[in-house]
């Protein structure tokens, strides 16, 4: 079963706007990471945080991470055509030694 | 750095027949995962190795298998072949268990 959910599982924007897109999870993690795939470049690491971070930053990508509520977002600022593709959650759990699971992804269109 | 390469990169298949499907990680790294990647079940994890030792093991059958060899590139084979095991096989590699860093991708086909 998938550790982590996606929401929305698709999103459609014009290119110049904002796409924030969520994550939730189950149990208590370590670290969360954000990957994006799209048909040119295949899968790409974006972005870690740890479990004790709140934010955190890289160019246009802005990740949150609210460990209370068991979520994280993901927010792209002014969105370009390349910016399509979709977009995954993946957390490694805390505990003992559990491998790192994917979320279900949240496909984003960026409309020229 | 040359990224992670997996070979084939298409493959088709019967039923009932089987299938090995290669990685090599970057210089370097010595933790390979395996991924399936399909529409409905989305990325399932396979397996971790960290030299030659398997770390993990997702909820396959044990149709699925895989190894590691000393110079950290990776096998899986799959027996017995199912209409359900066509998919996105994707290999991962890293030096950290963090970030990973993905291969293209085999995509199996089994007919």
């Amino acid at each position: 079963s998938q550790q982590g959910e996606e929401d929305p599982q698709a999103l459609s924007i014009q290119e110049g706007e904002n796409a924030t897109m969520n994550c939730s999870y189950k149990t208590s993690i370590n670290n969360l990471q954000w990957y994006r795939q799209n048909s040119g470049r295949g899968l790409v690491h974006l972005i870690l945080i740890r479990s004790n971070e709140r934010e955190k930053h890289s160019g246009r990508l802005r990740v949150t991470l609210d460990t209370s509520k068991k979520s994280s977002s993901l927010l792209i600022t002014a969105s370009r055509a390349a910016d399509t593709a979709s977009y995954f959650c993946a957390t490694d759990p805390s505990g003992g030694y559990q491998k790192v699971t994917f979320g279900t992804g949240t496909k984003l269109q960026v409309i020229p | 750095k040359a990224g992670v390469t997996q070979t084939p990169r298409y493959l088709i298949k019967t039923r009932g027949q089987q299938v090995t499907l290669s990685c090599s990680p970057i210089s370097g790294h010595r933790s390979v995962s395996w991924y399936q990647q399909t529409p409905g079940q989305g990325l399932q994890f396979l397996f971790e190795y960290f030299s030659e030792t398997q770390r993990n093991k997702g909820n396959f059958p044990g149709r699925f298998s895989g190894r590691q060899f000393s110079n950290s590139r990776s096998e899986m084979n799959v027996s017995t072949l199912e209409l359900g095991d066509s998919a996105l096989y994707l290999c991962a590699s890293s030096v950290d268990f963090l970030e990973q860093y993905f291969g293209p991708g085999t995509r199996l086909t089994v007919t």
